[in-house]
């Protein structure tokens, strides 16, 4: 049963337009909220994260918005870049668990 | 340069052929991690440890084993490799248990081929 959902495969956007990628959970015991970006032939870095205390998480050109009644969070980035071109990962852990759950991932492509 | 280094970057071997995947970190970090990504299913966790000589099982942990007998080092053992062991690896580490510090700094993965 996956507990973190990315339901969209691959996004495309525009240069300077807003990339929104969404992630749904079905546990809600999750309290944390990661989002993690990996590049091909690397592994995955940190990008941004959130508490279930709080709805919002501002870092530069990336938010993180997290509505728990809907178990969804999104990210967003504004303006977009090419460089921005990666696979981009939800995951999510409850307090108390050592492991991190993680989405399938969703490939955004910035067009030029 | 604080890093996560895994050995070998791509390995192909044959069914049944016992096989080790390094992993070491210079951050001096307790909690380690192995993870898997496969097409579809993203990643998902094989085993982990959270300080020397304690390890336990992640979501996937069947036909692998692991050890944790210096805090840099954590090695993935497949001791009877299967084609269904055909992945990616990625080894992570974190300074602290994972509960509070959730930052996972991973290695740049290990493309396993099993024929």
């Amino acid at each position: 049963d996956q507990q973190v959902k990315q339901n969209s495969p691959s996004l495309s956007v525009q240069e300077g337009r807003i990339s929104i990628l969404n992630c749904d959970y079905t546990n809600s015991m999750f309290d944390y909220f990661l989002w993690y970006k990996k590049y091909p032939a690397e592994g995955p870095t940190f990008l941004i994260s959130i508490s279930s205390i709080k709805d919002k998480n501002e870092d530069g050109r990336f938010t993180v918005f997290l509505n728990k009644s809907a178990k969804h969070l999104s990210l967003h980035i504004v303006p977009s870049q090419p460089g921005d071109s990666a696979v981009y990962f939800c995951a999510a852990k409850q307090g108390g668990s050592e492991k991190l759950v993680f989405g399938k991932g969703t490939k955004l492509t910035v067009n030029p | 340069e604080a890093q996560v280094t895994q050995n070998p970057r791509y390995l192909i071997t044959v069914t049944g052929k016992k096989l080790t995947v390094t992993c070491s970190q210079n951050m001096n970090h307790e909690y380690m991690s192995w993870y898997r990504q496969d097409p579809g299913l993203g990643l998902r966790q094989i085993y982990y440890s959270m300080n020397v000589e304690v390890t336990d099982k992640g979501d996937v942990p069947e036909g692998y084993k692991v050890s944790r007998k210096e805090k840099r080092n954590f090695p993935l053992i497949l001791e009877s490799p299967s084609p269904n062991q055909t992945s990616l690896y990625f080894c992570a580490s974190s300074p602290d248990r994972v509960e509070t510090n959730e930052k996972l700094f991973f290695g740049s993965g290990t493309q396993l081929s099993v024929l």
